[in-house]
């Protein structure tokens, strides 16, 4: 069974810092980039961050860009969302993706359930 | 950054009609262009990728077309199942941006 599992969500306050974690497992990642995105309830897709396969090529939204970091450990199957200097606007589910190729930008074959985080003071 | 736009945002068929959505671009993304399909509480879905190929699994009443700037998602016989949010999604360049979706729902 294929799964993308998010934890590290939660209620911080503007200004505060989160690590997210996803996990995967089912299907490999090693050849793969990875994404991160973000959707407030009832809004639509806003994609945040991806990773090449082997980690040397990054990229950000301007939303978030200078404030998210992203990495991953293919030994440990894990993509990683590390996330500071956090404003209320990032409230939204975290959702993590597989992209299809070893790219960092290509399309999303496989999605994680999402881990909500709430900026709110 | 290039732009996506989807029309319509929202329309009702009903069971058996043919249903078009259409994305369009800002600027040229060649057939770099994705489909998802998110049904209400789940998560998105891999449609078609490169403008027009079928992702595994994939019911064959989907499918895709366009290159450059404008692209369409037809469903030819819309099925209850597929009440839906569906969202294009450019990706030739970073930041691969989704279209603001089309949502789908019954007549």
């Amino acid at each position: 069974e294929v799964q993308l599992v998010e934890s590290g969500g939660g209620v911080v306050r503007p200004g505060g810092s989160l690590r997210l974690s996803c996990t995967v497992s089912g299907i490999g990642i090693d050849d793969h980039g990875m994404s991160w995105v973000r959707q407030v309830p009832g809004k639509g897709l806003e994609w945040v961050s991806g990773i090449n396969w082997s980690g040397n090529s990054r990229y950000y939204a301007d939303s978030v860009k200078g404030r998210f970091t992203i990495s991953r450990d293919n030994a440990k199957k894990s993509l990683y969302l590390q996330m500071n200097s956090l404003r209320t606007e990032d409230t939204a589910v975290y959702h993590c993706a597989r992209v299809a190729r070893p790219l960092a930008v290509a399309e999303n074959d496989y999605w994680g359930q999402g881990t909500l985080v709430t900026v709110s003071s | 950054d290039t732009q996506m736009t989807q029309s319509p945002s929202s329309l009702s068929a009903s069971v058996g009609d043919r249903v078009t959505i259409t994305c369009r671009a800002s600027q040229g993304i060649t057939n770099y262009l994705a489909w998802y399909q998110q049904k209400p509480g789940k998560v998105p879905e891999l449609l078609i990728f490169a403008a027009s190929t079928l992702q595994s699994g994939v019911p064959s009443r989907f499918s895709g077309s366009g290159s450059g700037t404008d692209f369409t998602l037809t469903i030819t016989s819309l099925q209850p199942e597929d009440v839906a949010t569906y969202y294009c999604q450019k990706y030739n360049s970073a930041p691969p941006t989704f279209g603001p979706g089309t949502k789908v729902d019954l007549k």
